[in-house]
C-alpha cells in the first residue's frame, strides 16, 4: 500500500533531550513537509522540502531541524531549544515541486515533553 | 498576510439536516484551495481541491464550491459518521500552505 507513515504514534520525552520523529513515504513525491497542531490553532508550518538535500524554514522553525537525505524520508529533530515541544506533528507530502497539488498527511506523532 | 478563516467553530447537526461550512480568505494569488476531514488523533484526509472561482466538486454527500472570496462544504442529509473536524487549506503564490483552524461537526441520530 502506498501511503506515508509516521513513527512512533506517542513519544514521550523529558526536558532538555532532543527527540527525532521519523516520517517515510512510498508515494514518489518530491516534496514533503512537518506541521505542528495544538489545539484551537490551525495547522503550522515548521519546514518544508522540494527536493532532495534542499529544505526551508516555515513560520515556526526555530528549535526544530530536518535533513532530507532521501527522497522517501524527512526526519524531524525536536531540539532542546523548542520552548513548547509538547504538540501534535504531521508529516505530509504533494506530488509536484511547482505544480498545484493537494498534500497528503500521515498518521501524526503526539509528542509529549515533561 | 494570507489568512484563512473558518466558521463556525462547532456545529451541532441532527441526522439528515443539510448545512453549510465556510471558508473564507485573503492570499496574494490563489493557486489552489484544498477540504479536508479530520478524524480525532488522526492525520488530515484529503477531499476536494478547487482551483478557480466557479469550480465545484461533490463526493457522496459532501459537495465544496469555490468563490473568489471564500469557499463552501455543503453537507447534505449527514449521517453520525461524518463527525470530524473539515480543515480547509489555500495555496497562494509560492510553496507554502495556509490551515484554517477548522469546523468540529456533530452529527447526532
Amino acid at each position: 500500500d502506498g501511503g506515508i507513515t509516521q513513527s512512533p504514534k506517542y513519544l514521550f520525552r523529558k526536558e532538555g533531550q532532543n527527540v527525532t520523529l521519523s516520517c517515510e513515504q512510498n508515494l514518489n513525491h518530491d516534496a514533503m513537509y512537518w506541521y505542528r497542531q495544538d489545539p484551537g490553532q490551525g495547522l503550522r508550518l515548521i519546514y518544508y522540502s522540494q527536493i532532495v538535500n534542499d529544505f526551508q524554514k516555515g513560520d515556526i522553525a526555530e528549535g526544530y531541524s530536518v535533513s532530507r537525505e532521501k527522497k522517501e524520508s524527512f526526519p524531524l529533530t525536536v531540539t532542546s531549544a523548542q520552548k513548547n515541544p509538547t504538540a501534535f506533528y504531521l508529516c505530509a507530502s504533494s506530488p509536484h515541486r511547482q505544480g498545484i497539488y493537494e498534500q497528503y498527511f500521515g498518521p501524526g506523532t503526539r509528542l509529549t515533553v515533561t | 498576510e494570507d489568512q484563512v478563516t473558518q466558521s463556525p467553530e462547532a456545529l451541532r447537526l441532527q441526522e439528515g439536516e443539510s448545512s453549510s461550512l465556510n471558508c473564507s480568505y485573503t492570499v496574494s494569488g490563489l493557486r489552489g484551495l484544498f477540504w479536508y476531514r479530520q478524524d480525532p488523533g488522526k492525520g488530515p484526509e484529503f477531499l476536494f481541491t478547487l482551483y478557480s472561482a466557479g469550480e465545484e466538486k461533490e463526493k457522496e454527500r459532501l459537495k465544496a464550491t469555490l468563490t473568489k472570496k471564500e469557499s463552501f462544504l455543503h453537507i447534505t442529509a449527514p449521517k453520525p459518521e461524518d463527525s470530524a473536524t473539515y480543515l480547509c487549506a489555500v495555496r497562494p503564490t509560492g510553496n507554502q500552505f495556509y490551515f484554517g483552524t477548522g469546523t468540529s461537526l456533530t452529527v447526532i441520530p
